[in-house]
């Protein structure tokens, strides 16, 4: 069974541009999640889709923005990149999180990342 | 979100069980404990998670204390494959909810 697939492997922008990332979930989940990992910041939590709307963001600002297809890819879009927006991206997905579903129903896998630089 | 703490790195010989602590101390009774790993500048790896029963899968085995405030997560023979930064991550099973990863502990395994 494939995993997370994540594209382009590598990406430089310079400052003012706008990034396009892709990522195609494991087959049959509905639930795309979009983590940021900068040097010396850790991993942090960006945007959650699922069934195509956008369910949580994390704190980050609205040039962050994204989408997710009827067929459960999933689009990040940071507009006017800054130079701090250099960074792995990283697209995890799950099985739609409900209440009551059985533990590690919505286990997030993770993909390999996409690794952005701003010059 | 509780927090974890974990110690930032240890060392382990190669074919040794490997121990990682984690502390949980302000869990609550709904929040599962998650380890994932993740190998330079690779995705994060899901290994294993628990709620208060310890359980054991093909990777590793999980340890919960019977009051649920802390946890370690045991790789049985470490290889050098096993180097990696170990997240020790708890999180109600809510809709939801994000991943918050903390620091991390760096696993190193020699030969």
């Amino acid at each position: 069974e494939a995993g997370v697939t994540q594209s382009p492997t590598h990406l430089i922008k310079t400052r003012g541009q706008q990034a396009t990332l892709r990522c195609s979930p494991i087959s049959g989940h509905t639930s795309v999640y979009w983590y940021q990992q900068a040097l010396g910041l850790g991993l942090q939590f960006l945007l959650w889709y699922d069934e195509g709307e956008e369910r949580n963001r994390g704190n980050f600002p609205p040039r962050f923005s994204g989408r997710q297809f009827p067929n459960y890819s999933s689009e990040l879009n940071v507009n006017a990149l800054e130079l701090e927006d250099s960074a792995l991206y990283l697209c995890a997905s799950s099985l739609e999180p409900t209440f009551g579903s059985p533990p590690g129903t919505d286990t997030q896998y993770f993909g390999p990342g996409t690794r952005l630089t701003v010059l | 979100d509780a927090k974890t703490t974990q110690p930032p790195s240890m060392d382990c010989a190669e074919g040794r069980a490997a121990n990682l602590p984690c502390n949980h101390s302000t869990i609550s009774g709904n929040e599962y404990v998650y380890w994932y790993r993740q190998i330079h500048s690779q995705g994060p790896q899901y290994i294993i998670h628990g709620l208060k029963n310890n359980e054991t899968n093909e990777m590793a085995s999980l340890i919960i204390t019977e009051d649920r405030k802390s946890s370690t997560l045991i790789l049985p023979h470490a290889t050098l494959r096993d180097t990696a930064v170990y997240y020790c991550i708890v999180r109600a099973m809510e809709y939801g909810n994000k991943l918050v990863f903390g620091a991390g502990t760096i696993l190193r395994v020699k030969s």
